[in-house]
């Protein structure tokens, strides 16, 4: 079974502070992530993608992925109340778009 | 910007009904996909559907539920026999081409409560 593993939260950070949110991945063939934002009791919303190793940034958002450690993570710099949501990291597994989901990790951004 | 949308929102249905979830992937994708998301749970795939036919399909997805894409626009979920830990929020997605690094979009979902 492959697997994408986060630590559930909540995890606590003053508005203004980086937020460093991790995941793990059991399935070494995977080449890209991809993480999403889900408010709750909405849909999931793709915020970031990364395929290649290292760091891929997007305004506020940096993503990085080492698969040496099977290991990939979100930065938000200077979070927002906004921000407070649930962060969902997923991986392609098997031949197709399959995706596999995390259990989330819990952001609250405290003003 | 281009969305999936997905009707309705809310489902209640008695145990032992049939359900058909309905969903309006994005107009260029070809590959169309159910996730369910029993409450407080990981987004779990159920299935996904390429040229009118099943590509893929996970131990969840059963006898009881069934995909069709009935027309050239909608994407359809049905549930057979609902029972009571079918109740959940199922999301349908969609992606433009097939393969790991392909984006898959979400629509709104709709929340199915079997009583």
């Amino acid at each position: 079974q492959k697997e994408v593993e986060q630590n559930s939260g909540p995890l606590s950070v003053p508005e203004g502070a980086i937020a460093s949110l991790n995941c793990t991945y059991s399935d070494r063939g995977s080449q890209s992530f991809f993480w999403y934002r889900q408010y709750s009791g909405k849909s999931p919303e793709l915020i970031m993608f990364i395929y290649s190793n290292g760091d891929k940034e997007d305004g506020r958002f940096t993503a990085q992925l080492n698969k040496a450690s099977q290991y990939v993570s979100l930065l938000i710099r200077d979070s927002q109340p906004s921000d407070s949501a649930t962060y969902l990291c997923a991986g392609p597994t098997g031949g197709g778009n399959k995706l596999t989901f995390g259990t989330g990790t819990q952001l609250k951004v405290e003003l | 910007e281009p969305e999936v949308t997905q009707t309705p929102s809310h489902q209640v249905t008695q145990m032992g009904q049939e359900v058909i979830l309905r969903c309006v992937p994005i107009s260029n994708h070809l590959y169309f996909y159910w996730y369910r998301q029993i409450l407080g749970q990981k987004v779990e795939f159920l299935v996904s559907f390429y040229n009118n036919e099943i590509s893929e399909k996970s131990e969840i997805f059963d006898d009881q539920f069934s995909v069709e894409r009935p027309d050239g626009s909608n994407f359809t979920l049905k549930i057979r026999s609902t029972k009571l830990e079918d109740s959940a929020m199922y999301f349908c997605a969609s992606s433009e081409a097939e393969g790991r690094s392909e984006k898959l979009f979400f629509g709104s979902g709709t929340q199915l409560s079997v009583l």
